[in-house]
């Protein structure tokens, strides 16, 4: 069965602490593994799109790197402002644009 | 250009009754998929709908359905309302093919009494 999983679940940083979120999954074909952030109350915003192992991407604080098992957000020096929760999701096998979202991680950056 | 856009906002319903959500998707965009956010379960796929057909489908109960129409514009009905179904409903949109990337809307908050 096609799983997607994120660790911590919770994570509070001091500002410019810097760390990494987790995405592991399990799936058959990956077509493509995405991040998005959410904030309280509102709809996931795109970060990233990414689509072969070893694959990075980058945006302000935030890098995103694929393996053929997992996906690690690093988030360097973070503000204040970048508390939100980290979603990870995955589209998988034939089925055009079913995506599978992970649990989220909680991030809370401390000023 | 514009974002995808949800109407109504917020929504407080009764149990037994039945809601229509709308969701307008980005131009140009012809896939639809419409998710259930809540705090236990996260965010769960309920339907996608592409050129106006239904292409893939989640474990909801048939109290869950949808539409496209021509223009793309999208509708979710959720009939004989249950307490349970108060969550956060979102719709993303996409061009529809394999890997593309969802843009989200900002939901629409439906609260069951």
């Amino acid at each position: 069965e096609d799983q997607v999983t994120q660790s911590p679940e919770a994570l509070r940083l001091q500002e410019g602490e810097s760390s990494s979120l987790n995405c592991s999954y399990t799936v058959s074909g990956l077509r493509g593994l995405f991040w998005y952030r959410q904030d309280p109350g509102k709809g996931p915003e795109f970060l990233f799109t990414l689509y072969s192992a070893g694959e990075e991407k980058e945006k302000e604080r935030l890098k995103a790197t694929l393996t053929k098992k997992e996906s690690f957000l690093h988030i360097t020096a973070p503000k204040p402002e970048d508390s939100a929760t980290y979603l990870c999701a995955v589209q998988a096998g034939t089925s055009y644009d079913k995506v599978i979202f992970g649990p989220g991680t909680s991030l809370s950056v401390i000023p | 250009k514009a974002g995808v856009t949800q109407t109504p906002r917020y929504l407080i319903k009764t149990r037994g009754q039945q809601v229509t959500l709308s969701c307008s998707p980005i131009s140009g965009h012809r896939s639809v998929s419409w998710y259930q956010q809540t705090p236990g379960q996260g965010l769960q796929f309920l339907f996608e709908y592409f050129s106006e057909t239904q292409r893939n489908k989640g474990n909801f109960p048939g109290r869950f359905s949808g539409r496209q129409f021509s223009n793309s514009r999208s509708e979710m009905n959720v009939s004989t309302l249950e307490l349970g179904d108060s969550a956060l409903y979102l719709c993303a949109s996409s061009r529809g093919q394999e890997g593309e990337t969802q843009y989200f809307g900002p939901g629409t908050r439906l609260l069951v009494l």
